[in-house]
């Protein structure tokens, strides 16, 4: 079974400094990408990043960057920078080359900036 | 470049009523999903289709909910009869492709609230 676990319910950071959203995922699918999400209050989907299982470098997309750990199953997002309009609820998701065109969610971290 | 459309963008009606929801996928997009979003039970795939044809629908919670797609353009998810414990945000996503790089690019949502 696949699944993806994000721990903190919910995260504080300082504007201006980095944060880390925590992201561990289980599959036995041989290959598999890794996705983040923003979803701001406005409540829209906004693709971030991506990491692919066989990706050699950790991805990086402006000031996201992935902390892809695979034989931990982690994939992390790192915030560098972290601006007031950051705050929002960050999703973690996986799909597996054995599951069609299925994406599974994580429960979300909802992140606060603070000025 | 046209994201995802979706309307309404929210839609307030009695239980009972029948709703339909309506999602026009990016452009060149073959591959388009439903979702559904509720605090309790995170981001759920209900659909998804290829090419306009349905491949996975076991996340349809049941009978009353039905989804088509009858071009590559138009895709409509239809609860008859409507029941209060349907509302919940639902999400249009359409990628190109399913592979494991390919990320699913959402639309901004239906709110629906069934009174």
């Amino acid at each position: 079974a696949q699944k993806i676990t994000q721990t903190q319910p919910g995260m504080f950071v300082q504007e201006k400094e980095a944060v880390t959203l925590d992201c561990t995922y289980d599959t036995s699918d041989p290959s598999y990408g890794l996705f983040w999400y923003k979803q701001p209050s406005s409540g829209e989907m906004i693709f971030l990043i991506y990491q692919g299982s066989y990706d050699q470098q950790n991805a990086t997309e402006g000031r996201y960057s992935l902390n892809f750990q695979k034989a931990r199953k982690s994939a992390n997002l790192v915030i560098s920078a972290s601006q007031l309009g950051d705050s929002a609820m960050y999703f973690c998701a996986m799909r597996g080359d054995n599951q069609g065109g299925k994406l599974i969610f994580g429960q979300g971290t909802e992140l606060s900036v603070k000025p | 470049d046209a994201g995802v459309i979706q309307s309404p963008r929210h839609e307030v009606t009695e239980m009972g009523q029948e709703v339909t929801l309506r999602c026009k996928p990016i452009s060149g997009h073959d591959y388009l999903f439903w979702y559904r979003q509720t605090m309790m039970r995170g981001l759920e795939l209900l659909i998804y289709f290829n090419n306009n044809v349905p491949i996975d629908d076991s996340g349809m919670p049941e009978d009353r909910f039905s989804a088509k797609m009858p071009n590559a353009s138009f895709s409509t998810l239809k609860i008859q009869p409507s029941e209060p414990r349907d509302s919940a945000v639902y999400f249009c996503a359409s990628s190109l492709g399913t592979g494991i790089h390919q990320p699913q690019h959402f639309g901004d949502g239906t709110r629906l609230s069934i009174l």
